[in-house]
């Protein structure tokens, strides 16, 4: 069993939409998680990064863990044609230092 | 703000050779780490790095693999006989510590022909 699934997508919503991208995971001893955001060919880059169940919020971003049924989301409210990107949700095994991803979600938001 | 850096973007090499990648980490951090992905694939997990030792690896890290710190800012990923499998994207990340958010340079695009 894949430790952290997303579905790869694509998905493809307008320009405004409030996105919804999720992720599974399936080892209850992760410990925190992030969501990074990963342009064509580049590095990913960390959007968000919590620790424990419940909702945290940066900007137009929100991160959503539920801990119950090891179910990651990240909600992208107004988005914009430059959110268009891949999004890999990622954790640490408990006592590990490594960060396990899922596959990435890729997002085409149109003008 | 600090990044991590990655030289070369992109490097091709023939079967057999050896290719050494090289990461300049944000200068306070302690905690390094090499990650790659197959151009479709996810990103894995390839090695830690931490007080000049593997902290932890994963089973495609093997015996062809190497890390080092030579100094105190640059961190290499050397592929000792470079397989037509090992091409791929490498990123480097690095981290205050083993909590911490790791962030990720821009990669290397290594092409084994």
């Amino acid at each position: 069993q894949k430790e952290v699934e997303q579905d790869p997508g694509p998905l493809s919503v307008p320009e405004g939409a409030i996105v919804s991208l999720n992720c599974t995971y399936s080892n209850s001893a992760f410990q925190y998680f992030m969501w990074y955001r990963q342009y064509s060919r580049k590095g990913p880059e960390l959007l968000m990064y919590t620790y424990s169940s419940g909702n945290k919020e940066d900007g137009r971003f929100t991160a959503q863990v539920d801990k119950s049924s090891k179910y990651i989301s990240l909600f992208i409210r107004d988005s914009q044609p430059s959110d268009s990107a891949t999004y890999l949700c990622a954790g640490p095994p408990q006592g590990a230092q490594k960060l396990v991803f899922g596959q990435g979600t890729r997002l085409t938001i149109n003008p | 703000e600090p990044e991590v850096t990655q030289t070369p973007s992109h490097q091709v090499t023939q079967m057999g050779q050896e290719v050494i990648l090289r990461c300049v980490p944000i200068s306070n951090h302690l905690y390094f780490y090499w990650y790659r992905q197959i151009l479709g694939q996810k990103v894995e997990f390839l090695v830690s790095f931490y007080n000049n030792e593997i902290s932890e690896k994963s089973e495609i890290f093997d015996d062809q693999f190497s890390v080092e710190r030579p100094d105190g800012s640059n961190f290499t990923l050397k592929i000792r006989s470079t397989k037509l499998e090992d091409s791929a994207m490498y990123f480097c990340a690095s981290g205050a510590d083993s909590t911490d958010t790791q962030y990720f340079g821009p990669g290397t695009r290594l092409t084994v022909l």
